[in-house]
């Protein structure tokens, strides 16, 4: 079965450093989304990116956040300057056409900010 | 903006005892409604779905969840747990004219052997 695939898994950084997330979403799928989840709190929607570019985020995608298909297999979340509040669970998602109908999730990467 | 409740958030039981997760949404207009399933250490899977038609829905695992419309409900059951559905239970909701989903705050299942 298909998998959307998430690195690290786990990752550590300091407060006021850049860090990339990495997925590689399923080949065939055209959207992409990111969720997070802060310890204890709900999962929130992050974004969706459909056709090379954003096409819906949330009010917590500030300009902090970007994202990026840099090569036609990877979706990358970069945060620019970390937060402590920044830790959380990030997952990944990819689905064949819009809806939720057939999203897939990734297993996440455990952000600490420190 | 639409929001999701559920319930309870821890739930202990043993084996063999039936379960129920609630889940309440707050959006008047039509919504497509899931329940995903997170076990220790894995990524969150979908364990059923409502779109339209026949209000209750069967999933995978023996789960089944009943929309009610008027109650803005879509709870979760299963007639006989076991020990391997200790996991984190998710209710999320969708606009249907939207992309993005709506979580819950999650239920932890633990099923005693």
């Amino acid at each position: 079965e298909p998998e959307v695939t998430q690195t690290p898994s786990h990752q550590v950084t300091q407060m006021g450093q850049e860090v990339i997330l990495r997925c590689v979403p399923i080949s065939n799928h055209l959207y992409f989304y990111w969720y997070r989840q802060i310890l204890g709190q709900k999962v929130e929607f992050l974004v969706s990116f459909y056709n090379n570019e954003i096409s819906e985020k949330s009010e917590i995608f500030d300009d902090q956040f970007s994202v990026e298909r840099p090569d036609g297999s990877n979706f990358t979340l970069k945060i620019r300057s970390t937060k402590l509040e920044d830790s959380a669970m990030y997952f990944c998602a990819s689905s064949p056409g819009q809806g939720a109908d057939g999203y897939t999730f990734g297993s996440g990467t455990r952000l600490t900010v420190v | 903006a639409q929001s999701v409740s559920q319930h309870n958030h821890h739930v202990i039981l043993s084996e063999a005892a039936s379960l129920e997760l609630g889940c309440n949404y707050s959006y008047g207009g039509t919504v497509n409604l899931f329940w995903y399933v997170q076990y220790p250490g894995q990524h969150l899977q979908l364990l059923l779905k409502y779109f339209s038609g026949d209000p209750l829905v069967k999933g995978i695992k023996g789960f089944e969840a009943e929309f009610i419309k008027s109650k803005f409900s879509f709870n979760l059951r299963k007639p006989s747990v076991q020990w391997s559905d200790t996991a984190e239970y998710f209710c999320a909701v969708r606009e249907a004219a939207g992309n993005k989903l709506t979580f819950g705050g999650g239920t932890r299942v633990l099923v005693k052997p």
